[in-house]
């Protein structure tokens, strides 16, 4: 069973719509969640961290994290085809090095 | 300033060479790891160094061998690498304070063994 899942899509937004990533979590024990943007061919870039319950906002993301149904999620607001990318989730205990990433979810953004 | 160097950009090797990956970080951080990452696939952790130490070794066949010469620099010495070791190699480094660590990816290697 995977720890960390994610819909591997590719899930097509128009621009200008909300885009809606999601992925759930397997180990009740972890405390520390993440949202990574790759673009094709680069580097993952950290977009989001989030670490309590509720939504944390950053310009036109906006994270949520809801720990009893272990879940968190990646709203994009306004999508721009700049936002195309693979959005990867990860996840860790608290003060542990390791990630575990999701597969990742691949987002299209249609002019 | 939330930049991890890495060098060289590609890479294409025999698998009898011998080379080096470099990775260096200027943030101060005191963790830092190597991730191979094959396409459509997620990064896969290979080692973690923290405060100089290898902490963590994901069972990497020893072809692979990693160094930690400073808290800034990490090395990936590779040898005798099969075609099926061609894949993006990352470097990061994370803080290891706070809540989470968050892990800052340089711009990875691309190897590529023939």
């Amino acid at each position: 069973q995977k720890e960390v899942e994610q819909n591997s899509g590719p899930l097509s937004v128009p621009e200008g719509a909300i885009a809606s990533l999601n992925c759930t979590y397997s180990d009740r024990g972890s405390q520390s969640f993440f949202w990574y943007r790759q673009y094709s061919g680069k580097s993952p870039e950290l977009i989001m961290s989030i670490y309590s319950n509720g939504d944390k906002e950053d310009g036109r993301f906006t994270a949520q994290l809801n720990k009893a149904s272990q879940y968190v999620s990646l709203l994009i607001r306004d999508s721009q085809p700049s936002d195309s990318a693979t959005y990867l989730c990860a996840v860790s205990l608290i003060g542990n090095e390791k990630l575990t990433f999701g597969t990742g979810t691949r987002l299209t953004i249609i002019p | 300033d939330t930049e991890v160097t890495q060098t060289p950009k590609h890479l294409v090797m025999g698998m009898t060479n011998k080379k080096s990956l470099k990775c260096e970080q200027h943030m101060g951080h005191r963790a830092m790891y190597w991730y191979k990452q094959k396409a459509k696939k997620p990064p896969e952790l290979m080692f973690v160094y923290s405060y100089e130490k290898l902490s963590i070794n994901e069972s990497v066949p020893s072809r692979f061998s990693p160094e930690c010469p400073n808290s800034s620099l990490l090395n990936l010495h590779l040898h005798a690498l099969q075609p099926e070791d061609s894949a993006l190699y990352l470097c990061a480094s994370s803080s290891q304070e706070g809540k989470g660590y968050e892990q800052f990816f340089g711009p990875g290697t691309r190897l590529t063994v023939l």
